[in-house]
């Protein structure tokens, strides 16, 4: 099983700020089954990202992913309020697919 | 409209059975794997297991295997998640999601139920 690692566990940022997220994988992963998913209080998570890089349908153009083999990245070019919330990364390369422990995204 | 609509909350016993269900629409069912998520409460997300309904081809994490069926109906387009003993530590949200098939070489859960909150206390 494929364990997924991400860092940091919480980022506080002010609006505006330019956020990073790190996902490590602990083995090397097809970018086309790395993805990254949203989930704000009381709802159920939103796909962001796809084959590492691509956005889903109707993600504002502000969310980028990028990385390759055992290590991806979610950048948030300028936080907007309603970007605060937790990220997670997912591979699915092999079954079972495995999620990271999440980032807590929080308004500094 | 892609939608995949999760059955309604429940509250067990422990040793109880339950099956939830997850109806999907507005797509071809059978071409999409749908998969079950649990999230404890205050916790992150666990991939529990997947299921392609076209041929019934399962997958089970290893935490998963042994303490839950998944299954679908492919003439009612719905999935399940079954126990057949509930235990407390079982209390959590679990949602299905749409996974696109194989052959388009990529993965993710592009569409999401609302969540089934399962509540197990005695």
């Amino acid at each position: 099983e494929i364990v997924m690692t991400q860092s940091p566990a919480t980022l506080s940022l002010s609006p505006g700020e330019r956020a990073t997220l790190s996902c490590r994988a602990s083995q090397s992963v097809s970018s086309s089954y790395l993805s990254w998913y949203q989930q704000k209080p009381g709802q159920a998570p939103r796909l962001l990202i796809y084959g590492a890089s691509t956005r889903a349908t109707g993600i504002p153009a502000r969310f980028s992913g990028s990385g390759s083999g055992t290590d991806f990245t979610l950048t948030i070019s300028s936080l907007q309020p309603e970007d605060f919330a937790v990220y997670y990364c997912q591979q699915d390369y092999n079954f079972p697919g495995t999620f990271g422990q999440g980032t807590k995204l929080e308004i500094k | 409209e892609v939608q995949l609509v999760q059955s309604g909350a429940e509250v067990k016993k422990p040793g109880e059975s339950l099956k939830i269900s997850c109806k999907g629409s507005g797509y071809s069912f059978t071409s999409y794997w749908i998969g079950w998520v649990r999230q404890m409460p205050g916790k992150g997300l666990e991939w529990m297991g997947i299921i392609y309904p076209g041929d019934s081809d399962t997958r089970y994490s290893p935490s998963f295997q042994g303490q839950v069926t998944i299954s679908a109906d492919k003439s009612i387009s719905t999935a399940y998640l079954q126990w057949s003993s509930l235990k407390a530590s079982d209390t959590a949200m679990y949602y299905c999601a749409r996974r696109p098939p194989l052959e388009l070489e990529r993965g993710g859960f592009d569409y999401w139920g609302q969540g089934t909150l399962v509540t197990v206390s005695s």
